[in-house]
């Protein structure tokens, strides 16, 4: 049953701690997505790559947020120092070519 | 600018009826739109993909349809069930050119609540 893995599940943190998001995309994906979920904002695009190459990262904040993909199996995301504003549920999300959409079951970030 | 606006914001529906949720969207060049259901706490899950030539689409008891002159889209649930509660999103996909992948515009969901 193929599916997108995200790791941590839930994190909370304290102010100014750093804060990474592991995913692993569906085997054979080479498009992969990082959204973030609020009430307020809904699902936002932060960056995406293609055969893992940094496509689009105009949503994500540059003086904080870092997004790589090591290999094609490992994405991350990466906060440093985070704050409470980006308490939010982080999603991955990986598509092979520019079919379906899948997502991962995200990663709650609470913090304080 | 590219915008997806979907009504209602919620939803409560007792089970077994049937309900319809709409979508309106100014995405240009339009590629596809999708429909995904998100349960509390999970991913979204793809329903449907349709593209300009498709007017409906069914996925077991849900229907979606689509009027590209209009520019709008339903989703049509029939015979409600508990499981069916979740925020229906509409996601709106415009052409980027070559294989790239379009950009998405996300609508904000729309809360559906199943009462037995």
């Amino acid at each position: 049953d193929a599916r997108v893995t995200q790791t941590p599940r839930d994190k909370v943190t304290e102010m100014g701690q750093e804060v990474t998001m592991r995913c692993q995309p569906i085997l054979g994906h080479n498009t992969v997505f990082w959204y973030r979920q609020t009430m307020m904002q809904g699902l936002e695009l932060l960056a995406y790559f293609r055969n893992r190459a940094p496509l689009d990262d105009s949503g994500m904040p540059k003086d904080r947020f870092s997004a790589e993909m090591p290999d094609a199996t490992l994405a991350t995301l990466k906060i440093q120092p985070s704050e409470p504003r980006d308490s939010a549920v982080y999603f991955c999300a990986s598509a092979s070519g520019y079919r379906e959409l899948f997502f991962g079951e995200g990663s709650r970030l609470t913090v304080l | 600018k590219n915008q997806v606006e979907q009504s209602p914001q919620s939803l409560i529906i007792l089970e077994g009826k049937n309900c319809t949720l709409q979508c309106n969207y100014t995405v240009s060049p339009f590629s596809n739109l999708r429909w995904y259901k998100q349960d509390t706490g999970r991913g979204p899950v793809s329903l449907t993909i349709m593209t300009f030539s498709e007017n409906t689409k069914s996925n077991g008891r849900y229907t979606a349809t689509l009027d590209a002159d209009t520019k709008q889209s339903s989703l049509h649930i029939t015979a409600s069930q508990l499981s069916d509660s979740a925020s229906y999103i509409c996601v709106v996909s415009a052409h980027a050119g070559g294989t790239s992948y379009g950009k998405l515009t996300f609508g904000q969901g729309t809360i559906l609540t199943v009462h037995p």
